[in-house]
């Protein structure tokens, strides 16, 4: 099984639309971070969250929310979604106990399209 | 604020041939890491290489190496003996490890062809 998951892999939603992508790992991981990707473009940071308790604003969180649920699950939501957030959204896990080095590993993406 | 650029949108390479993407990165802190993302037609983003900036070895794995040059703020990934499943987008990317928030360059296409 994977260790870090995504639902849904692929969606297609409407401008206005109230829309939840989720995110859930198995890594024992602390810390959890949401990004997007454009074509043309590297991942941008949206939101990431240390622990339950602690979320932060990413370079684009306009637009968006989350909520740390428990420290395997992280959602972001599109409060009303419009067609420039149509992306790729991944969702990402650190270990913050791993010396230092915080590698992330990264789920399988959503594809979202807003019409 | 930290910045990545991979100046090399795309690169071909014959199979079982050697290439070299280029990154470079700007950051004012003292302790960072990078790292080498692969992005196959699959989309996932897979973990190649990391490197810690107070190492002077350079990283190694399997067939993937880098060349880190902290002076001139250039960290190189090297792929020997190129294999068709090498065919992906490769993003370098920067964490410097106070905030923990990865800084990713645009990503360089690379195709192995026969």
């Amino acid at each position: 099984d994977a260790d870090v998951t995504q639902t849904p892999r692929n969606r297609i939603t409407k401008t206005g639309k109230r829309i939840m992508l989720e995110c859930s790992q198995t890594k024992g991981h602390d810390r959890m971070y949401w990004y997007r990707q454009d074509p043309g473009l590297g991942l941008q940071l949206i939101y990431y969250s240390f622990d339950v308790k602690d979320i932060n604003k990413g370079e684009i969180s306009d637009g968006y929310s989350v909520s740390r649920q428990a420290q395997a699950k992280f959602s972001l939501s599109l409060e009303s979604a419009i067609p420039n957030q149509t992306a790729l959204y991944f969702c990402a896990t650190s270990d913050s106990g791993t010396g230092g080095t915080d590698t992330q590993y990264f789920g399988p993406g959503t594809r979202l399209t807003v019409l | 604020a930290q910045t990545v650029t991979q100046s090399q949108p795309e690169m071909s390479v014959q199979e079982a041939e050697t290439v070299t993407l280029s990154c470079t990165y700007d950051t004012s802190e003292s302790n960072y890491y990078l790292f080498w993302y692969k992005q196959p037609p699959s989309r996932q983003m897979i973990l190649v290489i990391r490197q810690e900036a107070y190492k002077q070895q350079n990283a190694t794995e399997n067939r993937f190496s880098v060349n880190f040059q902290k002076a001139a703020k250039s960290f190189s990934l090297k792929i020997s003996d190129s294999q068709l499943g090498d065919t992906a987008m490769y993003f370098c990317a920067l964490n410097t490890g106070t905030a923990s928030k990865l800084t990713f360059g645009t990503g360089t296409r690379l195709q192995v062809t026969l």
